[in-house]
């Protein structure tokens, strides 16, 4: 069964480092998202990519972050300079037409 | 943000009985309704879904219900096993609005 895949599945950076955040979702979807999960707290919206572009972004994600999908089937994350509160589990996810997401297994970001 | 809640965050059930997870949500505009699991170190998995078209949708043991008065939907799981036992996650989209509110999420365990 296809599946949504992130890379790394854990990475540590120092306060301040730029680090890109790596997912490959389902080849014949047409919407990607990233969200993100803090210890203890809700899965959070950060973004909305279709058509290549944009098409909707929620408050967390400020000018520190930014998504691109370089070559039609990478979609990767930046978050440009980190501070201690992007640690998180980041979700990569996907979808057709209709509005199930298929999720990443996530990459666990950890910020020192 | 609390358009979505769970309460009771976690639930403990013997295995074969029924497993009822609740969901409110506070924004009218939402018409489309989704349950995810999420094991441990894994994304969450689609289950099941209802649009707001509908007060019921069943899956073999899953079973959503929708009542929109009162902006309640709840998930039954009939008969319950121990590979149920994860973490519950309601979630729910407005038609045009490309994202997902997510609730906090219940914790379920299925005693064997």
């Amino acid at each position: 069964e296809p599946e949504v895949t992130q890379t790394p599945s854990h990475q540590v950076t120092q306060m301040g480092q730029e680090v890109i955040l790596r997912c490959v979702p389902i080849s014949n979807h047409l919407y990607f998202y990233w969200y993100r999960q803090i210890l203890g707290q809700k899965v959070e919206f950060l973004v909305s990519f279709y058509n290549n572009e944009i098409s909707e972004k929620s408050e967390i994600f400020d000018d520190q972050f930014s998504v691109e999908r370089p070559d039609g089937s990478n979609f990767t994350l930046k978050i440009r300079s980190t501070k201690l509160e992007d640690s998180a589990m980041y979700f990569c996810a996907s979808r057709p037409r209709d509005e199930k997401l298929f999720f990443g297994s996530g990459t666990q970001l950890s910020v020192l | 943000d609390q358009q979505v809640k769970q309460n009771s965050p976690s639930l403990s059930v013997q295995e074969g009985r029924i497993s009822i997870l609740n969901c409110d949500y506070t924004n009218s505009m939402f018409d489309y309704f989704l349950w995810y699991k999420k094991y441990p170190a894994e994304g969450p998995t689609f289950l099941i879904s209802i649009s707001s078209i509908k007060d019921k949708n069943e899956d073999g043991r899953f079973t959503v219900f929708l009542n929109k008065s009162a902006k309640h939907l709840s998930l039954h799981i009939v008969p319950s096993q121990p590979g149920d036992s994860a973490v519950y996650f309601c979630a729910a989209s407005a038609l045009g609005n490309n994202r997902l509110a997510f609730g906090k999420g219940n914790q379920v365990v299925v005693i064997p």
